[in-house]
């Protein structure tokens, strides 16, 4: 089955703490590709990381850093000193191809409150 | 670069009425654009796969002729949400995929809040 799991539904920090958030994925493909995107109260969706099967090397832009693992079929998303702008839904997603036909499957969210 | 840009972001209207929503990719082709619909504080369920020059590919439960989908070229797919009712309501979002490969990601319109009264 292909699916992608993010367990934590909302998670509200101070600001200035780090946060991780949880992104679980499950596929037969040995060739995939996640995502992750950013969803502010506004509704668009911003294209953050994408990260390949092959690659497991961690990745960090900014205040932002992602940790893949194959072995827990994991890619976690960590915020660092976290700002009220931080605040917004975030989506991890796998992109898969279903009988020859590339789609997302999307997890369902975690929402992210950052407070001042 | 990499810019989707839907329209209109907003529509209210009367039930009975067609609502067409446009998703255009302004500066890349996009063979292929889809479409999600997002209820409240839920995730982004897709409807459609719309490919430039061939019909679109509906998700299981999406009906065909409720929501018709053209492509018409590799910059604009529309989305019309025919003779809408109350249930209609929804933020549906388009995305057009870079490219053909996996590896590409999509890209995001910012969405159109559609209201049926």
């Amino acid at each position: 089955a292909q699916k992608v799991t993010q367990a934590q539904t909302e998670i509200s920090v101070v600001e200035k703490e780090d946060v991780t958030l949880d992104c679980v994925y499950e596929t037969r493909d040995t060739t995939y590709y996640l995502f992750w995107y950013k969803q502010p109260p506004s509704g668009e969706l911003v294209f953050l990381i994408r990260r390949n099967s092959f690659d497991e090397q961690n990745e960090i832009s900014g205040r932002y850093s992602w940790n893949f693992q194959k072995s827990t079929s994991s890619f976690n998303f960590t915020i660092t000193a976290s700002q009220v702008v931080d605040s917004a839904v975030y989506f991890c997603a796998l992109s898969t191809t279903t009988s020859g036909t590339y789609k997302y499957i999307f997890g369902t969210g975690t929402r992210l409150k950052v407070l001042a | 670069g990499a810019v989707v840009s839907q329209h209109p972001s907003r529509v209210i209207c009367k039930s009975g009425t067609s609502v067409k929503i446009e998703c255009r990719s302004l500066d890349f082709q996009a063979t292929t654009m889809f479409w999600y619909r997002q209820f409240p504080k839920q995730s982004l369920m897709l409807m459609a796969t719309s490919n430039e020059g061939s019909k679109a590919t509906y998700e299981q439960g999406v009906e065909k002729d409720k929501f018709l989908i053209n492509h018409a070229s590799l910059t604009l797919s529309t989305l019309t949400v025919t003779s809408a009712h109350p249930e209609d309501s929804s933020f549906y979002i388009c995305s057009a995929h870079q490219g053909t490969g996996r590896d590409q990601p999509q890209h995001f319109g910012d969405g159109t809040r559609l209201s049926i009264l």
